[in-house]
């Protein structure tokens, strides 16, 4: 049984920069679910996509979007990015809205 | 807004001494509770969770006891191990409505000594 897996590890973008990051889901979890953490802080909730429609999202501006894909994978894009973009971003995967989350190892995002 | 309040770390002890990290949350429902914990370059792993008042939650070890008239869910384990050494994170989230977001402590750092 596949993990969840997400892409890139680490990623370097300047100010005002666009960025997608990519996740895959466990085998067979129609839901996947975005967070965001800061250094020393804990993870916030961005966003929620259960089979491919947004179903909760948290206090992030628009310019957080995201998609999920017919295959359950899911894509998280950050417009016009700022130096508080800097975090890592955490990818969970889960077979319905309120089961049990299987985290990814993240994307580390350093905003220049 | 809800929130989670988890003591300041780090934390540092010896093998075999007794683990307590202290969890009180506020919420404006009836939220279930969790400790997630988070080993040195993984993602976060689901340690234990209760849904109820008065609910112990407990693996590896680990317990935590749901105390509605307090709004604490304290981790507890008897006994650590230098394997235990990770980032503990307590969370809620509030049950009914469509939102399904946990809401996380700002997380504490726990290192075992051999």
């Amino acid at each position: 049984e596949t993990g969840v897996t997400q892409s890139p590890t680490h990623l370097i973008k300047t100010r005002g920069q666009q960025v997608t990051l990519r996740c895959s889901s466990q085998s067979g979890h129609n839901t996947v679910s975005w967070y965001q953490q800061a250094l020393g802080q804990g993870p916030q909730f961005i966003f929620q996509y259960y089979r491919e429609e947004e179903n909760g999202r948290g206090n992030f501006p628009p310019r957080f979007s995201g998609l999920q894909f017919p295959n359950y994978s899911s894509e998280l894009n950050v417009n016009a990015l700022e130096l508080d973009d800097s975090a890592l971003y955490l990818c969970a995967s889960s077979l319905g809205a309120r089961e049990k989350l299987f985290f990814g190892s993240g994307t580390q995002l350093s905003v220049l | 807004g809800d929130s989670v309040t988890q003591m300041e770390g780090p934390v540092t002890l010896s093998e075999e001494a007794f683990l307590t990290i202290n969890c009180t949350y506020t919420a404006t429902g009836y939220p279930s509770l969790f400790w997630y914990v988070q080993y040195p370059g993984e993602g976060l792993q689901l340690l234990l969770k209760a849904t109820k008042a008065d609910d112990k939650g407990s693996n590896k070890g680990f317990e935590a006891t749901y105390r509605k008239e307090t709004t604490s869910f304290h981790l507890e384990k008897g006994s650590v191990q230098v394997s235990d050494s990770a980032v503990y994170f307590c969370a809620l989230r509030e049950e009914g409505g469509s939102n399904y977001k946990l809401t996380f402590g700002k997380g504490t750092l726990l290192t075992v000594n051999p």
